[in-house]
């Protein structure tokens, strides 16, 4: 079974200042996704970013970007610019590449946006 | 577009009742949607994978007697909580995958099950 590991339950940063949030998982599979999910407290699951594990190049959205190491199995989100409407719990989460199964998720960062 | 529509939004329900909760894709037709269940302050947590036309597949752990799911369309899937105990409290959300093969999946705004 796959797990996946977020071992920041809380990270703070200034308003305009870069964040970075970490994730690794563990798999056996050759084949699959990697997201991460933005839920601000209305608990809405928010696409940020994903990731197709068969490539090498880092996924990047506007202020969005990864730091992925397939070898090491890792996958850091990268905030540019932080936001206060960054603020929110981020979830890093996997996906076999099938894509008929579930996201399992990891437990989650409190990111806080200090203005 | 990849709207998906889950409701009711909140329900509070006295014990021994059964609640059902309806997920819908409203753009999109989806063969596969997903449920999951998340306590205050934790993560989500897969239940079951609900494939439209024949019988959800759940994750181990989970009471396929107590929570019941239906995919009886292409654009709707149920899930039913039977007999809810205070303990059956929780935010349970889904998500839907359009078509087959490699599509991400778009989420519902969640259900909040407050049971008395």
């Amino acid at each position: 079974a796959q797990t996946v590991t977020q071992s920041q339950p809380e990270m703070s940063v200034q308003e305009a200042e870069t964040v970075t949030l970490s994730c690794t998982y563990d798999t056996s599979e050759s084949d699959y996704y990697l997201f991460w999910y933005k839920q601000p407290p209305s608990r809405q699951m928010i696409l940020v970013i994903r990731q197709e594990a068969y490539k090498q190049q880092n996924a990047t959205e506007n202020r969005f970007s990864v730091n992925f190491q397939k070898a090491a199995k890792s996958f850091s989100l990268k905030i540019s610019d932080s936001q206060l409407g960054d603020a929110a719990m981020y979830f890093c989460a996997y996906q076999s590449g099938g894509g008929a199964d579930g996201l399992t998720f990891g437990k989650g960062t409190h990111l806080i946006i200090q203005p | 577009g990849a709207v998906v529509s889950q409701h009711p939004s909140r329900v509070i329900c006295k014990s021994g009742t059964s609640v059902k909760i309806e997920c819908r894709s409203l753009d999109f037709q989806a063969t596969t949607m997903f449920w999951y269940r998340q306590f205050p302050k934790k993560s989500l947590m897969l239940m079951a994978t609900s494939n439209e036309g024949s019988k959800a597949t759940y994750e181990q752990g989970v009471e396929k007697d107590k929570f019941l799911i239906n995919h009886a369309s292409l654009t709707l899937s149920t899930l039913t909580v039977t007999s809810a105990h205070p303990e059956d409290s929780s935010f349970y959300i889904c998500s839907a995958r359009r078509g087959r093969g490699r599509q991400p999946q778009h989420f519902g705004d969640g259900t909040r099950l407050s049971i008395l």
